[in-house]
């Protein structure tokens, strides 16, 4: 079954500290893989996508089709990096929906 | 132009009756997702619409969900006979065909008592 994982529910880090949100994914075929991010009581806004392999925010993410994985990576933390993060899977072929992990809410630490 | 955009905002039933969720897509997009954003449990696919084409209603959870959405546009999600495991947010987001970015509504909150 198509699936998106990601293991962490909460991740507390410090200001200035390296992060690291896991997302490992399930799926039959090429997929696009994203991260969404929101932020409190703001809209559920797109963070990166692994076809555009740019930076945001100072974010980063690579697409290893070996481990099957996405991981969401910034060198060092920022207090207004605290959110929650989504990791997505778009269908590719068929219908081109999106399907979610269950989030990972980031906490940066003063 | 405006973003998506979802009406009500927030939504109180009692357990049993039906209610209607509205979402006004940006103009000109062509794809329409429908998700339940529940604590924990992520954001769960409940219906996607592209253009003409058959909807993929593989995420509706029982046939108390439908919904539908006229001339490529506005999309109406409809909860029969609501339970309290209904309870949610429902988002809504919009996409053109090409794009894969989607732009996600404000979202309903539904409290069923």
């Amino acid at each position: 079954a198509q699936r998106v994982t990601q293991p962490e529910k909460l991740l507390s880090v410090f200001k200035g500290a390296p992060v690291e949100l896991k997302c490992n994914y399930s799926y039959s075929g090429s997929p696009e893989l994203f991260w969404y991010v929101q932020y409190s009581r703001q809209r559920l806004q797109l963070l990166l996508r692994h076809i555009s392999r740019e930076s945001i925010k100072g974010f980063t993410a690579d697409l290893n089709k070996g481990e099957t994985s996405f991981h969401l990576k910034k060198p060092f933390a920022q207090e207004e990096d605290s959110a929650m993060y989504y990791c997505a899977l778009r269908y590719t072929s068929g219908t081109y929906k999106y399907i979610f992990g269950t989030g990972t809410r980031l906490k940066v630490l003063a | 132009g405006a973003g998506v955009s979802q009406s009500p905002s927030n939504k109180v039933t009692e357990k049993g009756k039906d209610v209607e969720l509205r979402c006004d897509p940006i103009s000109g997009h062509t794809a329409l997702y429908w998700y339940r954003q529940s604590l924990g449990q992520g954001l769960e696919f409940l219906i996607y619409f592209q253009g003409n084409s058959a909807p993929d209603k593989s995420g509706l959870p029982s046939d108390r969900f439908s919904a539908e959405r006229t001339g490529g546009s506005v999309s109406t999600l409809t909860i029969q006979r609501t339970q309290q495991e209904d309870s949610a947010v429902y988002l809504c987001a919009s996409s053109a065909y090409r794009d894969t970015e989607a732009f996600f509504g404000q979202g309903t909150r539904l409290t069923v008592v």
